[in-house]
């Protein structure tokens, strides 16, 4: 059973939309995270946060912004939605033994 | 979108074979070593991990063997099944002051039937 949920699942938007891809955690985690990763390809970092009111930018420039005003909660946020941005976006949190718990991803398309 | 990066070398092996999945690490103060499992249109999931105190783990049919000398860990598979299809990824630790996990590139294994 998953303890990491993201929404939506899957996600077709428009250019220039403005979209939010959700992200929590049952665990208490403090450290969480998002990655970037196309189909058949590897994982890219390009978010992180070690805890509330912390968050940084990953190994990979992205155009999207993240916040982290409570524990169990690291949204995503695109303010204006390119056909670029059409991935799939995955959230991770990290245990006390460094392991992560990923979240089932959510496949973005903008068209 | 605009794909970044390198697609992932695949292994292809018999149904009811040994599978075996290689991966170099890059940290020498890397002390957590865990294997992820993706299957087509999920995130990645846990499969095993190890601590650099061990050479060797076992789990249900896996086994992870750690070779620190040389930075090399494998993940081994046995009597590989159609539902070890997917795509399998190395991943470092530095325990002690865990910040992020640096993901290998993967593999993908395919099972012939």
């Amino acid at each position: 059973e998953a303890d990491i949920y993201q929404t939506p699942r899957y996600l077709v938007i428009g250019t220039g939309k403005k979209i939010t891809l959700e992200c929590s955690q049952t665990m208490g985690h403090d450290k969480m995270y998002w990655y970037q990763q196309d189909p058949g390809m590897e994982l890219h970092l390009i978010h992180y946060s070690y805890g509330v009111n912390s968050t940084e930018k990953g190994d990979l420039s992205s155009e999207s912004t993240v916040s982290r005003i409570r524990t169990e909660h690291f949204p995503l946020t695109l303010e204006s939605a390119r056909p670029s941005h059409t991935s799939q976006y995955l959230c991770a949190s990290m245990s006390r033994t460094g392991a992560y718990t990923f979240g089932s991803g959510t496949r973005l398309t903008v068209v | 979108g605009e794909s970044v990066g390198l697609h992932l070398p695949t292994l292809s092996v018999q149904e009811g074979d040994n599978s075996i999945i290689n991966c170099a690490y890059s940290n020498s103060a890397s002390d957590y070593f865990i294997w992820y499992k993706q299957e087509s249109g999920k995130g990645p999931q846990f499969i095993i991990d190890i601590r650099s105190n061990m050479d060797k783990r076992q789990g249900q049919r896996v086994t992870v063997l750690l070779n620190k000398t040389v930075k090399h860990l494998s993940l081994q598979i046995a009597a590989t099944q159609p539902g070890d299809s997917a795509v399998y990824f190395c991943a470092e630790n530095v325990y002690s002051s865990a910040s992020k996990i640096i993901f290998g590139s993967g593999t993908r294994l395919s099972i012939r039937p």
